[in-house]
């Protein structure tokens, strides 16, 4: 029972497009959601969260949405950078659980 | 500089032998956690400690163990038990545990690969 899914397991974007990366969930325990980002061979590190009562946090370039009704929250990124290259892992904060993952390329 | 580390970053083993995963903190987080890490199965819950000499099952627990007689550290055994042990393996450690407001941030360490020759 898969409680938090990342359909797309890549995603490919020119250099100072918009990407936007998605999640579904299934679980309307979670009270906060939360983005990281990975490297190969390294850990993730915390990207951004957002609150189950918003539906909207910002900071910088990075902004997740979150559409309560559709269980569905999104980030994006504006303007992508070849350096925003990793996988992002969206997670919900009942039983640390983590997506699958998206694998961002952006092209120079 | 605060953070997790873990060590081995590479491990060998081989079929029957159980293998122990170091993890540890100066971070002064009162949780810790251990996710494995497989092609396109994203990071799933091994254990979890919220607070010295305390800790509980995650989702895929079978064949691993662990123990948590130190705040800064929190090890992994990987037993003969777990049928498929090569994996990537991950610590991380948070300020807070679910049952407190806001959001819990987990702290990873840098992991590290388990190879079962």
């Amino acid at each position: 029972d898969q409680q938090v899914k990342q359909n797309s397991p890549s995603l490919s974007v020119q250099e100072g497009r918009i990407s936007i990366l998605n999640c579904d969930y299934t679980n309307s325990m979670f009270d906060y959601f939360l983005w990281y980002k990975k490297y190969p061979a390294e850990g993730p590190t915390f990207l951004i969260s957002i609150s189950s009562i918003k539906d909207k946090n910002e900071d910088g370039r990075f902004t997740v949405f979150l559409n309560k009704s559709a269980k569905h929250l999104s980030l994006h990124i504006v303007p992508s950078q070849p350096g925003d290259s990793a996988v992002y892992f969206c997670s919900g904060t009942y039983k640390y659980i983590f997506g699958t993952g998206t694998r961002l390329k952006v092209l120079a | 500089d605060g953070g997790i580390t873990q060590s081995p970053k590479y491990l060998f083993r081989k079929e029957g032998q159980n293998v122990t995963l170091s993890c540890e903190q100066n971070l002064n987080h009162d949780a810790m956690y251990w996710y494995r890490q497989d092609p396109g199965q994203g990071l799933r819950l091994i254990y979890y400690s919220q607070i010295v000499n305390d800790f509980q099952k995650g989702d895929i627990a079978e064949g691993y163990s662990v123990s948590r007689e130190k705040k800064e550290s929190f090890p992994l055994t990987v037993t003969s038990a777990q049928k498929n042990p090569t994996a990537f393996y991950l610590c991380a450690s948070s300020i807070r545990d679910r049952g407190q407001t806001g959001a819990n941030v987990l702290t990873f360490g840098a992991g590290s690969r388990l190879t079962v020759l």
